[in-house]
């Protein structure tokens, strides 16, 4: 069965560094959104993308943020000055079109800002 | 604006009991509404999903989940719990947007299942 990949499963990184997290999307799917969970909150939305550009992106995802589709497969997550309060799984998730189809989610990255 | 409210953060049942999650959402208009489980390491999974029609709505695993507009609730319920069946589980609504992938979750609630 298909399924959405992320990567890596654990990062541990200090405050103020870049992080990069990779998704690799279920392949023909087209619509891709990140989503994170800090520990004891709720699953919250972050950013979808569509055609190479971001379609949607909830007050979180502020400048630190960015999503990139480098090539045909991998779907990446940037945070470019890591805070304490960026620590929380992050999870990848992918739909094959714009209709009510299901929403497929990877099974998350921790992320740990010391 | 929308909000998902999963009123029991933590149920524990013994095996071959039955379960209800409950879920009361929040939102404007006709509520698409979805269960996701979460197993320990492993992604959210899809359950079942409401759009519209019957409201009652079958899923995997032996799930089903009633849409009760005039209560606001999309409770999930399994007549005879399956020890397989503790993980967390997780209510959400599509919050708008233009791909009906942008949800609003609830906090979650953690089954856990007794011998």
């Amino acid at each position: 069965e298909p399924e959405v990949t992320q990567t890596p499963s654990h990062q541990v990184t200090q405050m103020g560094q870049e992080v990069i997290l990779r998704c690799v999307p279920i392949s023909n799917h087209l619509y891709f959104y990140w989503y994170r969970q800090i520990l004891g909150q709720k699953v919250e939305f972050l950013v979808s993308f569509y055609n190479n550009e971001i379609s949607e992106k909830s007050e979180i995802f502020d400048d630190q943020f960015s999503v990139e589709r480098p090539d045909g497969s991998n779907f990446t997550l940037k945070i470019r000055s890591t805070k304490l309060e960026d620590s929380a799984m992050y999870f990848c998730a992918s739909k094959r079109g714009s209709n009510t189809g299901e929403l497929f989610f990877g099974e998350g990255s921790r992320l740990t800002v010391l | 604006a929308q909000s998902v409210t999963q009123p029991d953060i933590h149920i524990t049942v013994s095996e071959g009991a039955s379960l209800e999650l409950r879920c009361n959402y929040s939102y404007g208009a006709t509520p698409y509404l979805f269960w996701y489980v979460q197993s320990p390491g492993q992604g959210l999974q899809l359950l079942l999903k409401y759009f519209s029609g019957d409201t009652l709505v079958q899923g995997i695993k032996g799930f089903e989940a009633e849409f009760k507009r005039s209560q606001s609730s999309f409770n999930l319920r399994k007549p005879s719990v399956h020890w397989s069946d503790a993980a967390e589980y997780f209510c959400a609504v599509v919050a708008g947007g233009t791909s009906y992938g942008k949800l609003t979750f609830g906090q979650g609630t953690i089954l856990t299942v007794h011998p």
